[in-house]
């Protein structure tokens, strides 16, 4: 089976842009769940969908949402961007009923100038 | 926020040498997962251990878990350069939501 895929792989945006980024999970995992990883923070929750719904959600402001599709392929957007979302963005997808173990993708490195 | 942290922040050793890499956690689980991430890459699943076992082997690693102190370790034998990366130790996931990591120690193995 194909892993998990993001993309894009790398991004500049200037601050007050907004961006989105997509995920797709391996075939047959119906949960995706994002993190946000930056030398500071380390890695960080974002949020958790399954079946298009947002089961769980971390600490972040509203300017961060996410979606997904009935394909259960993500999205997630980030608007009004700010130098401190400069990040690793890295997309995980598992299977139901597995007992906590992800699968992650290669990850979107965003950079806001 | 952080789950726990793991000890030493960055570890230097000798091809061939063990390394042995030590998590602390603050609350209860069902199991602990360790990661490893290579520079700036997405991670990968190493091995998960439940509460209820004590030891847990695959390949060259050994984790082990004391619930009742809430800390775990891996130890990585005969390390080869192939295996400088981050390592990552993970809680929760599953029925028990998202998946808190720790801060991760960086090894550097060298040839």
């Amino acid at each position: 089976k194909a892993g998990v895929t993001q993309t894009p792989r790398y991004l500049i945006k200037t601050r007050g842009q907004q961006v989105t980024l997509s995920c797709s999970p391996i075939s047959g995992h119906r949960s995706v769940s994002w993190y946000q990883q930056t030398p500071g923070q380390g890695l960080q929750f974002l949020f958790e969908y399954f079946s298009e719904t947002q089961r769980n959600k971390g600490n972040f402001p509203g300017r961060f949402s996410g979606r997904q599709f009935s394909n259960s392929r993500s999205e997630m957007n980030v608007s009004t961007l700010e130098l401190g979302d400069s990040a690793l963005y890295l997309c995980a997808s598992s299977l139901v009923g597995d007992p906590g173990k992800q699968y992650f993708g290669p990850g979107t490195r965003l950079t806001v100038t | 926020s952080q789950q726990g942290e793991e000890d030493p922040q960055a570890l230097s050793i000798q091809e061939g040498e063990n390394a042995t890499m030590n998590c602390s956690y603050k609350t209860s689980i069902n199991n602990l997962q360790w990661y490893r991430q290579n520079s700036g890459r997405g991670l990968v699943h190493l091995i998960l251990i439940r509460s209820n076992e004590r030891e847990k082997h695959s390949g060259r690693l050994r984790v082990t878990l004391d619930t009742s102190k809430k800390s775990s370790s891996l130890l990585i034998t005969a390390s080869r350069a192939a295996d400088t990366a981050s390592y990552f130790c993970a809680t929760g996931g599953g029925s028990q939501g998202n998946l808190i990591f720790g801060k991760g120690t960086k090894l550097s193995v060298k040839p």
